[in-house]
């Protein structure tokens, strides 16, 4: 098993620029998060599913839209990039029942 | 949602000693881990701790849920050991974790 892959591993973005961030993870779990890591801080949850088609928003959505058409892939999207959203992004998954997280690699994120 | 604090934020060691960090939870959990966040930036799970005593190796956590905190001990620490210690929290029902501002850790030889 791969685990929890993320790419790209590094981006820099213009302002008002879009992307999407990949995350895809291999173990059949159900639930998948987005976090945000800001330098010298812990993670704030932006988004999280819970299986395909269902999503919900977490501390900081702002600027930030999910879809989780599969199990395996829950991909972030930022519209119109703000250099607020220069930060370290990190996805999670974890099977249902269980409430053990498994991180990805991050993507690290440069807004200018 | 749950405010999680944690103690010391910064924590120098010299080779060898051993430290104990700590995690208090604002609102009951139903469960919590540990992680480690290498210099790399790469986050690594210690423990899933809902309650109890674990150990692994040099490393120990243990959970007291009634009194909402969690401890991390380490051991004849190693240099390798320096990183960003974070424990996360869930209540009960609910899918939205919550983290700490993280313990960094500087073990010098």
């Amino acid at each position: 098993n791969a685990g929890v892959t993320q790419t790209p591993k590094f981006r820099i973005l213009k302002i008002g620029q879009s992307m999407t961030l990949q995350c895809t993870q291999d173990m059949n779990h159900n639930y998948m998060y987005w976090y945000r890591q800001d330098p010298g801080m812990g993670l704030k949850l932006i988004y999280y599913s819970v299986g395909a088609g269902i999503t919900d928003k977490g501390e900081v959505p702002n600027g930030y839209n999910v879809s989780r058409s599969t199990t395996e892939d829950f991909p972030l999207r930022l519209e119109l990039a703000a250099p607020s959203q220069t930060s370290v992004y990190f996805c999670a998954s974890r099977k249902q029942g269980i409430d053990e997280q498994y991180f990805g690699p991050g993507t690290r994120l440069t807004v200018t | 949602g749950i405010q999680v604090e944690q103690s010391p934020p910064d924590l120098i060691l010299q080779e060898g000693a051993n430290s104990t960090l700590r995690c208090n939870f604002s609102d009951s959990v139903n469960n919590l881990q540990w992680f480690h966040q290498n210099p790399w930036g790469q986050l690594i799970n210690l423990f899933y701790i809902p309650s109890g005593t674990k150990q692994n190796g040099r490393l120990s956590a243990t959970t007291v849920a009634t009194e909402r905190y969690s401890l991390l001990y380490i051991s004849s620490s190693q240099t390798t050991d320096s990183g960003v210690y974070f424990c996360a929290g869930k209540a009960y029902n609910f899918n939205k974790f919550y983290f700490g501002s993280g313990t960094k850790l500087n073990v010098k030889p």
